[in-house]
């Protein structure tokens, strides 16, 4: 069973720190790694995708990928109140199959 | 981005019901998707589509069914509302080698 795994949190950090959260993935043969936002009450949306090992960066977030270590993570810098939300990593397998985590929730405070 | 239509957003219904929760999408996308979500809780994907006239059960059993008639369109129903099949239903839909999924607004179902 391919397994896509996130700390539940909740992770709170204050307003304008950082904020880190963590991915790992059970198969190997992954291609493809995306951070999605959801707010309370509504559907995903995609923050940022990475496809290759190394650091993607897109404003404020910055996608980190390992595949030595099965490893996938998001950085927010300069959190803020809005950021606040369930972080969902989702991971595609080599064929057609995408695995999504459970999420991890965020609270930033201000 | 993908533009994903649902219908009904919001839907109250007596048991026993039929029900159909529409889902189109604009991009051409090859794959389409429906996953069941209760609040505060996780994804679950319950049916996919590859493709027109393609269409396979996902990882959580459903009584719910759907068709894929055409490219654009992935209807998801459910012959017999219960109680129990009330939840928020997502529809999605990706295409490409990287397979990135896009999200519809979402249908919340509640069957009293």
């Amino acid at each position: 069973q391919k397994e896509v795994e996130q700390n539940s949190g909740p992770l709170s950090v204050p307003e304008g720190a950082i904020a880190s959260l963590n991915c790992t993935y059970s198969d190997r043969g992954s291609q493809s790694f995306f951070w999605y936002r959801q707010y309370s009450g509504k559907s995903p949306e995609l923050i940022m995708s990475i496809y290759s090992n190394g650091d993607k960066e897109d404003g404020r977030f910055t996608a980190q990928l390992n595949k030595a270590s099965q490893y996938v993570s998001l950085l927010i810098r300069d959190s803020q109140p809005s950021d606040s939300a369930t972080y969902l990593c989702a991971v595609k397998d080599g064929g057609f199959k995408t695995i999504f985590g459970a999420g991890t929730r965020l609270f930033v405070k201000a | 981005e993908a533009d994903i239509y649902q219908t009904p957003r919001y839907l109250v219904i007596g048991t026993g019901k039929k029900i159909t929760l529409e889902c189109s999408q604009t991009m051409g996308h090859d794959k389409m998707y429906w996953y069941q979500q209760d609040p505060g809780m996780e994804l679950h994907l319950i049916h996919y589509s590859y493709g027109v006239n393609s269409t396979e059960k996902g990882d959580l059993s459903s009584e719910s069914t759907v068709s894929r008639i055409r490219t654009e369109h992935f209807p998801l129903t459910l012959e017999s509302a219960r109680p129990s099949h009330t939840s928020q239903y997502l529809c999605a839909s990706s295409t490409g080698p990287g397979n990135t999924i896009y999200f519809g607004e979402g249908s919340w179902l509640t069957v009293v």
